[in-house]
């Protein structure tokens, strides 16, 4: 059963504010939610990381409402080079040393126009 | 500093052939992950491991998959006579703590072709 919902492709423009959310409708917790940018013939590259209301750093800003139940992703005036594949991930460790929410579902193809 | 390598790079193997694929995760870094990424796929867990101890294996797709990090840095990936199913991008990823709050480095991934 996936962990996480998010939208399997987008399309913009250069200059656009994108947003992309996603949905986790059984986090825990203790889970932190994380998005990864992919870009091809390359492993995901971490973009932001946040637990609760609103996380800002030099490339994107992670928007959590009070549920916590999804996120949005939200990147400033995208360019062409932010045409990648976009990973929502909500990853649990067991106490007894297990894993959950690690596996990267398809992720959300985002296609930005000149 | 250096990140996440893995080697080789590419690989191609006949189907039954049994393969290594390597990863030198970031110095320091405690836990090490595994992961299987098919084409237009996004990348699938395999295997996890904390210093020295595989934590969790539940994603390995077959007993003919293995995986060990003796002494708890460089990690291989064994997959016992390779069939085509198993051509894919394997990733390893590293974090300097438990995943739950902390970053994945990735490798560049070593790319399997299975003929």
């Amino acid at each position: 059963l996936a962990k996480t919902t998010q939208p399997i492709s987008m399309d913009s423009y250069e200059g656009q504010e994108v947003n992309i959310t996603c949905s986790h409708n059984n986090i825990a917790t203790n889970d932190y939610i994380t998005w990864y940018q992919q870009f091809p013939s390359q492993g995901p590259r971490f973009i932001i990381q946040g637990y609760k209301t609103k996380v800002t750093n030099e490339v994107a800003s992670l928007f959590i409402p009070a549920d916590r139940k999804s996120s949005t992703l939200s990147l400033p005036r995208v360019s062409l080079s932010d045409t990648a594949v976009y990973y929502c991930l909500v990853p649990s460790l067991y106490s007894g040393g297990g894993a959950d929410g690690l596996t990267f579902g398809k992720g959300t193809h985002l296609i930005i126009q000149p | 500093g250096a990140g996440v390598s893995q080697s080789p790079r590419y690989k191609v193997a006949k189907r039954g052939q049994d393969v290594a694929l390597r990863c030198d995760p970031i110095s320091g870094h405690v836990s090490l992950f595994w992961y299987q990424q098919a084409l237009g796929q996004g990348p699938e867990f395999l295997t996890y491991f904390q210093n020295e101890a595989q934590l969790d294996k539940s994603g390995l797709p077959s007993d003919r998959f293995f995986a060990e990090r003796p002494e708890g840095s460089v990690s291989t990936l064994k997959i016992q006579r390779t069939q085509q199913e198993d051509s894919a991008v394997y990733l390893c990823a590293s974090t300097p703590g438990a995943v739950g709050d902390n970053e994945q480095f990735f490798g560049p991934g070593t790319r399997l072709t299975v003929l």
